[in-house]
């Protein structure tokens, strides 16, 4: 069983339409969770960065954890097709990019 | 320059060839990591420097692969005798820190190499 499991789609939703994304995880060691963002042929870029159980809001994007249910989610509202890639769930148990686990990522398609 | 940049991004590489990835860092940033994507999966860590030192090397595959950073900031990944397996994405990293809190690291665009 993998650590973080995510997945893979692909989700396709029209414009305007809100997007969930989630992941799963069995490690109750980790504390520290990201969402990243990768377009086709480039690197990750990180989303948003949650430490322990809650929620966080930045613009469009809400990144929400429970701990207790091992899960983590990620909204888009008014979804674009600029947000059109996939997006990687990552967490870690010390908060040290040496130990980061990253999910197979959801690939999605926000068409016009 | 702004971000991470790696070399080659193309790399075609026969079976048992040795291949070399370069990465050159964000300026300023001690902390430097390598990650391979295979294809449809997430990142997975491989090694991590702070300047020249090797800190982690617990995620490289086998004895084939290897990897330095010398002065600190530009590093390289060598794997020796590429076998088909390696085929995949090599990300290099760069951050201030190791840590994440209130910390980003940034990639680069990665290296593709397919070994045939």
């Amino acid at each position: 069983q993998k650590e973080v499991e995510q997945d893979p789609g692909p989700l396709s939703v029209p414009e305007g339409a809100i997007v969930s994304l989630n992941c799963t995880y069995s490690n109750s060691a980790f504390q520290y969770f990201m969402w990243y963002r990768q377009y086709s042929r480039k690197g990750p870029e990180l989303l948003m960065y949650t430490y322990s159980s809650g929620n966080k809001e930045d613009g469009r994007f809400t990144a929400q954890v429970d701990k207790s249910s091992k899960y983590i989610s990620l909204f888009i509202r008014d979804s674009q097709p600029s947000d059109s890639a996939t997006y990687l769930c990552a967490m870690t148990a010390k908060g040290g990019a040496n130990n980061l686990f990253f999910g197979t990522g959801t690939r999605l398609t926000v068409i016009p | 320059g702004a971000g991470v940049s790696q070399s080659p991004r193309y790399k075609v590489a026969k079976r048992g060839q040795d291949v070399a990835l370069r990465c050159d860092p964000i300026s300023g940033h001690v902390s430097l990591f390598w990650y391979q994507q295979a294809l449809g999966q997430g990142p997975e860590f491989l090694t991590y420097f702070q300047n020249e030192a090797q800190l982690d090397k617990s995620g490289l595959p086998s004895d084939r692969f290897f990897a330095e950073r010398p002065e600190g900031s530009v590093s390289t990944l060598k794997i020796q005798r590429t076998q088909q397996e390696d085929s995949a994405v090599y990300l290099c990293a760069s951050s201030l820190s190791v840590h994440l809190s209130g910390n980003t690291i940034y990639f680069g665009e990665g290296s593709w190499l397919t070994v045939v």
